[in-house]
């Protein structure tokens, strides 16, 4: 079992819904991390939490420390907003902060 | 500052061939990170820096890898011996890491584009 697990792998949707991307992880952790690729593969952080929640534009991250679970949910969502969206754990390990990543959740939002 | 670059965005090279990476941080990031993402998978871990000294590395990382960062700058990733399964996209992070503050503030870590590796 992945030590990051993201739900679903695909999502397609019209262009205007609301969209939910789960992330669960399974050891303890410093921080989560939700990022962005594109194709061709520049990778862009979109929040980093610990705990609660983060809003950026239309853009919300959430956190269950409790639960080991996150979501990261798009309001109005528009093709521009496909992408794979990729879910991250650092574990502080001595100081390490190396990401752990889920295999990403590949959005696809049609006009 | 640009931000973390990489180069070559794309390199093609034939089994055996020796290849090198180079990554270029942002400036004041004393922290510097390289992954290996495959297809369809998320970027795994390969080792990290912190100014030149390299902490940790995976165990991903073969005997015909090996990373450095000769002045705590930039850093070169050079595969030998390449094999087809090397083929995958080599990112770089960077970040500002310090023990003063909190966990969070020093845990940003900013990304390159990638270096695409195809070995035919």
């Amino acid at each position: 079992k992945n030590e990051v697990e993201q739900s679903p792998q695909n999502l397609t949707a019209q262009e205007g819904e609301f969209i939910t991307i789960n992330c669960s992880y399974s050891v303890g952790i410093s921080a989560l991390h939700w990022l962005q690729q594109h194709p061709g593969g520049g990778i862009v952080s979109l929040f980093m939490l610990s705990s609660g929640k983060k809003k950026h534009g239309r853009l919300i991250a959430t956190i269950n420390i409790q639960e080991k679970h996150s979501s990261l949910h798009i309001t109005a969502s528009h093709p521009r907003d496909s992408a794979v969206y990729i879910c991250a754990v650092s574990v502080s390990n001595f100081g390490n902060e190396k990401l752990t990543f889920g295999t990403g959740t590949r959005l696809t939002i049609i006009p | 500052d640009t931000g973390v670059s990489q180069d070559p965005r794309h390199k093609i090279t034939k089994r055996g061939q020796n290849v090198t990476f180079r990554c270029d941080p942002i400036s004041e990031h004393n922290r510097l990170y390289w992954y290996r993402q495959t297809l369809g998978q998320g970027p795994e871990f390969l080792t990290y820096f912190q100014n030149e000294a390299q902490l940790e590395k995976s165990r991903l990382l073969s005997d015909r890898f090996s990373a450095e960062r000769p002045k705590g700058s930039f850093s070169t990733l050079e595969i030998q011996r390449t094999e087809q399964g090397d083929s995958a996209m080599y990112l770089c992070a960077s970040s500002s890491f310090s023990f003063k503050g909190t966990a969070l503030a020093k845990n940003i870590q900013y990304f390159g584009a990638g270096t695409r590796l195809s070995v035919l």
